[in-house]
């Protein structure tokens, strides 16, 4: 499964979007992207997923670059509640492998 | 059924102790995994079932390690003879089919003294 990058850490303010990068330069075809968050003490939460079209749930959105190298991750109203550590992760779907997590993002909502 | 269920939340033991973990996954689900995950880090994955069948193991897993889900519903990760290195947040996932993302559990803290 490709590798991912993220930035370590990230600042956003109450209310304001939040707009997480991802970059997974070597992502192949047949790779979906995945995100997940882990708030503090918990285990981690699926979010959302995809492979070339931007995608939308009830908790974000995920856009997806047209050569598929990077994606982000945008979470429209951020509350305090979405202070977490979020995982970007590029897994072929449809065979059961597991998830590789990186170091992921630790984003800090500011009041 | 709420989610995925792990027992205890937290155990400390020490030292050369065996420990037993339950996790409980949504009733539905086919999939199994355990992970761990240390300080600082993300989750590490351990292994991983389908139905009653174990079909892959990380080298993480040594022999000390050992997961079993006899019936294909719950299951249970023993550590044996534990070592301060052990000390971890031990997460259990499930998942329908292979589309989706996986459900975790709060995970069992085990310390190690």
């Amino acid at each position: 499964d490709a590798k991912t990058t993220q930035p370590t850490s990230m600042d956003c303010a109450e209310g304001r979007a939040a707009n997480l990068p991802c970059n997974h330069s070597t992502i192949s075809g047949n790779e979906y992207v995945y995100w997940y968050r882990q708030i503090h003490s918990q285990g981690p939460q699926y979010i959302i997923h995809g492979l070339k079209n931007n995608e939308t749930n009830e908790m974000a959105s995920l856009i997806i670059t047209e050569d598929r190298k990077s994606s982000t991750l945008i979470l429209p109203h951020a509350t305090l509640r979405d202070t977490a550590v979020y995982y970007c992760i590029v897994r072929v779907a449809r065979t059961g492998n597991q998830f590789y997590f990186g170091t992921g993002t630790s984003l800090t909502v500011i009041p | 059924d709420t989610g995925v269920s792990q027992d205890p939340r937290h155990k400390i033991t020490k030292r050369g102790q065996n420990v037993t973990f339950r996790c409980d996954p949504i009733s539905e689900h086919n999939r199994l995994y355990w992970y761990r995950q240390t300080l600082g880090q993300g989750p590490e994955f351990l292994t991983y079932f389908q139905n009653e069948a174990q079909l892959e193991k990380s080298r993480l897993l040594s022999d000390r390690f050992s997961a079993e889900r006899p019936k294909g519903s719950f299951s249970t990760l023993e550590i044996q003879r534990t070592e301060q290195g052990d000390s971890a947040m031990y997460l259990c996932a499930s998942s329908f089919g292979l589309d989706y993302g996986y459900t975790f559990g709060s995970g069992t803290r085990l310390t190690v003294v």
